[in-house]
């Protein structure tokens, strides 16, 4: 099946570190994304990674992808109150157009 | 601003109403995409139109009828809908239709059926 997972929330204090966790199952997948969903607006592109990367750091966000146990995670440091926002995991099956997104994980951040 | 502009940013529409939700991207991007985003559950691809072609239809009810006129618009045309239609309706697009091309969002329509 084409499954993909995240927990739905996540809380943390500002000038923490957020990390967010998601799990996939089709293994064909050749790219993974994270979105970010601010009230009131559409998905946002964040960052991607390709399927044969296991890391990748754009300032202050770190993508990791463990292929073995399709796991990617999104690590935000110094999150700020900015950040609060749902994040959404989404994977790229080698067939067919379409992206699966989880269903999102609300970040909630307090100062 | 993302480029992707979508109206009306919400609707309320009764079961027996026809009503019609639009997309512009001012991309030049060749492919568009609606997706239906309800509460607690995964955003749902309905459908893919690239070079004004239809290239995908998730299995989405015939009461959804889209339409791409030319690659910057996309419409969506609503008739006798159900409540549980009712949900946030995002319109997105990309220069191509395979996952080389990152997806451009819009800020969606907030559609209630009442």
């Amino acid at each position: 099946g084409e499954d993909v997972e995240q927990s739905l929330f996540l809380s943390v204090r500002e000038g923490d570190s957020s990390v967010i966790n998601c799990t996939y199952t089709d293994s064909s997948s050749t790219y993974l994304y994270w979105y970010k969903q601010e009230p009131g607006a559409g998905l946002q592109l964040l960052t991607y990674i390709f399927s044969n990367m296991d890391m990748k750091q754009d300032q202050r966000l770190t993508v990791l992808l463990n292929k073995k146990d399709k796991h990617l995670s999104l690590r935000i440091a110094d999150t700020q109150t900015g950040d609060s926002a749902i994040y959404f995991c989404a994977e790229k099956p080698q067939a067919g157009t379409a992206l699966i997104f989880g269903k999102g994980t609300t970040l909630s951040v307090s100062s | 601003e993302t480029g992707v502009t979508q109206t009306p940013r919400h609707l309320v529409m009764g079961m027996t109403n026809k009503k019609s939700l639009k997309c512009e991207q001012h991309l030049g991007h060749n492919a568009m995409y609606w997706y239906k985003q309800s509460a607690k559950k995964p955003l749902e691809l309905m459908f893919v139109y690239s070079l004004e072609e239809r290239v995908e239809n998730n299995s989405v009810p015939s009461r959804f009828s889209p339409e791409c006129p030319n690659s910057s618009h996309l419409f969506l045309h609503l008739h006798t809908l159900q409540p549980e239609d009712s949900a946030l309706y995002l319109c997105a697009s990309s220069q191509g239709d395979s996952a080389l091309y990152e997806q451009y969002f819009g800020p969606g329509t907030r559609l209630t059926v009442t």
